[in-house]
C-alpha cells in the first residue's frame, strides 16, 4: 500500500447504529486530519493529531469520536448519527508538525446515514 | 477568518479550448496557497503550492499563478482526462489550517 488509505469506502447506517472509519497513511508523516465533505460546499476541517496528540477539535459534535493510538493510523468512530452528516469523509496527513508541510488525502469513506 | 472564493462554479470546456479558473483569498499573511484536483468519488490529488507574489507552476497542461489577491489556473489545450474538480486552498501565518473554497468543476468534451 502507498500513500493515504481509508477504510470502508463505503458505509450505511441507521440512526443508531455505531461504526469506525480507519485511515492509515504509508508517507511517514506525523500530522493527520480528518475531514468532512458536503456536496457543494467547501472542505471542512474536523480533528487534526500532531504526533498521535489532538490539536484540533473544530467544534465537532460528540457523536464524532476520533483516535489517533500512533503517527500512521487515525479512527473516526461514529454513533447516533444524523441523515445531515452524511457525506464524504476524507483523512489526510502532513509531514512535521500540522500545517507544515503539503496535505495529502486519502480516497474517502462515502457515508450515508438512514 | 481566511476566505476563498473560486469561479466559475462550473466550466464547459471542449477540447482544446484553453480557459483559466479563478481563486481568490483574504487571508492574515499567506504561508501557502495550493491547488487539488478532486476526481468524484476520489480524494483530492495535490497539484501546486505557490507561496509568493508573481509565482508561477507548470504541470502538464496546468500552469498556476499567484497574485497578492488571487491565484489562477490555467488549463492549456485541455484533454477529456482532464475533467475534474479542482480545489483551491490558502494557508495562513497565523493559523495553519487550510482554507478550501467549494472548487470548480471542469468537463471537457472531446
Amino acid at each position: 500500500e502507498t500513500g493515504v488509505t481509508q477504510t470502508p469506502r463505503h458505509l450505511v447506517m441507521g440512526m443508531t447504529n455505531k461504526k469506525s472509519l480507519k485511515c492509515e497513511q504509508h508517507l511517514g508523516h506525523n500530522a493527520m486530519y480528518w475531514y468532512k465533505q458536503s456536496a457543494k460546499k467547501p472542505l471542512e476541517l474536523m480533528f487534526v493529531y500532531n504526533f498521535k496528540e489532538q490539536t484540533e477539535n473544530n467544534s465537532v459534535p460528540s457523536r464524532f469520536s476520533p483516535e489517533c493510538p500512533n503517527s500512521s493510523h487515525l479512527f473516526l468512530h461514529l454513533h447516533t448519527l444524523q441523515p445531515e452528516d452524511s457525506a464524504l469523509y476524507l483523512c489526510a496527513s502532513s509531514q512535521g508538525l500540522a500545517g507544515e508541510g503539503t496535505q495529502y488525502f486519502g480516497p474517502g469513506t462515502r457515508l450515508t446515514v438512514l | 477568518e481566511d476566505q476563498v472564493t473560486q469561479s466559475p462554479e462550473a466550466l464547459r470546456l471542449q477540447e482544446g479550448e484553453s480557459s483559466s479558473l479563478n481563486c481568490s483569498y483574504t487571508v492574515s499573511g499567506l504561508r501557502g496557497l495550493f491547488w487539488y484536483r478532486q476526481d468524484p468519488g476520489k480524494g483530492p490529488e495535490f497539484l501546486f503550492t505557490l507561496y509568493s507574489a508573481g509565482e508561477e507552476k507548470e504541470k502538464e497542461r496546468l500552469k498556476a499563478t499567484l497574485t497578492k489577491k488571487e491565484s489562477f489556473l490555467h488549463i492549456t489545450a485541455p484533454k477529456p482526462e482532464d475533467s475534474a474538480t479542482y480545489l483551491c486552498a490558502v494557508q495562513g501565518q497565523v493559523d495553519y489550517k487550510l482554507s478550501f473554497g467549494a472548487g470548480t468543476t471542469v468537463t471537457v468534451r472531446a
